[in-house]
């Protein structure tokens, strides 16, 4: 089954302690991107990539880091977390329209991972 | 930076009657696409629609672009209890990094 995958889903922790949050895709997605979701704020992009060893900074990357060593996995890595880094994350995936042609960027989504930071 | 803002912000209908949602942007876009989300989970692409294309149809959803006014709607016809969902638009507008601008969403609710 074609889909994007996430882990942990639920994690509390507290302020200053390094967590990794993992996604892996099994659609050979070139495009990966990390979103966070928050009331009356909708979705903004923290990171994406393009491809292995290409990343670039989304809208609200402060805070984060990203590393794109495979082509199905992307971590999102919150060095010294803090509160203000409690959210819903989104980790997605898509083609990269200019590799294909008539293709699109069509976005998978991961199921989300809801963090605490205390 | 927000692109796409959809209107309303919530929508209470009754089974069996259409909802229509809609979605303003403010630059140019290559394409538009609708994504639902069912409470806290994650987003599922419903339907894409390109600059140069002015309706599309995808079961019971129509969606339609206005490039001139910067607008799109997204039209569910026949709606059910589990249509009960949020909805978001999201333009992508060229540039080399394909990125999606998703707005704060439609909140739409299916009374049975």
């Amino acid at each position: 089954e074609a889909q994007v995958t996430q882990n942990p889903r639920y994690l509390i922790t507290v302020t200053g302690k390094k967590l990794t949050v993992t996604c892996s895709q099994n659609m050979n997605h070139e495009y990966m991107s990390w979103y966070r979701q928050d009331p009356g704020l909708g979705l903004r992009q923290i990171y994406y990539s393009m491809n292995v060893e290409v990343t670039d900074k989304g809208d609200v990357p402060e805070g984060y880091k990203v590393s794109r060593k495979e082509k199905r996995n992307f971590p999102l890595i919150l060095e010294s977390p803090s509160p203000n880094q409690t959210s819903l994350y989104f980790c997605a995936s898509s083609f990269l329209p200019g590799l294909v042609p008539r293709t699109y960027n069509e976005q998978f989504f991961g199921p989300g991972t809801r963090l605490t930071v205390l | 930076s927000q692109q796409g803002e959809e209107d309303p912000q919530a929508l209470s209908i009754q089974e069996g009657e259409n909802a229509t949602m809609n979605c303003s942007y403010k630059t140019s876009i290559n394409n538009l696409q609708w994504y639902r989300q069912n409470s806290g989970r994650g987003l599922v692409h419903l339907i894409l629609i390109r600059s140069n294309e002015r309706e599309k149809h995808s079961g019971r959803l129509r969606v339609t672009l206005d490039t001139s006014k910067k607008s799109s709607s997204l039209l569910i016809t026949a709606s059910r209890a589990a249509d009960t969902a949020s909805y978001f638009c999201a333009t992508e507008s060229g540039g080399s990094n394909y990125k999606l601008t998703f707005g704060k969403g439609t909140l739409l609710t299916v009374n049975p």
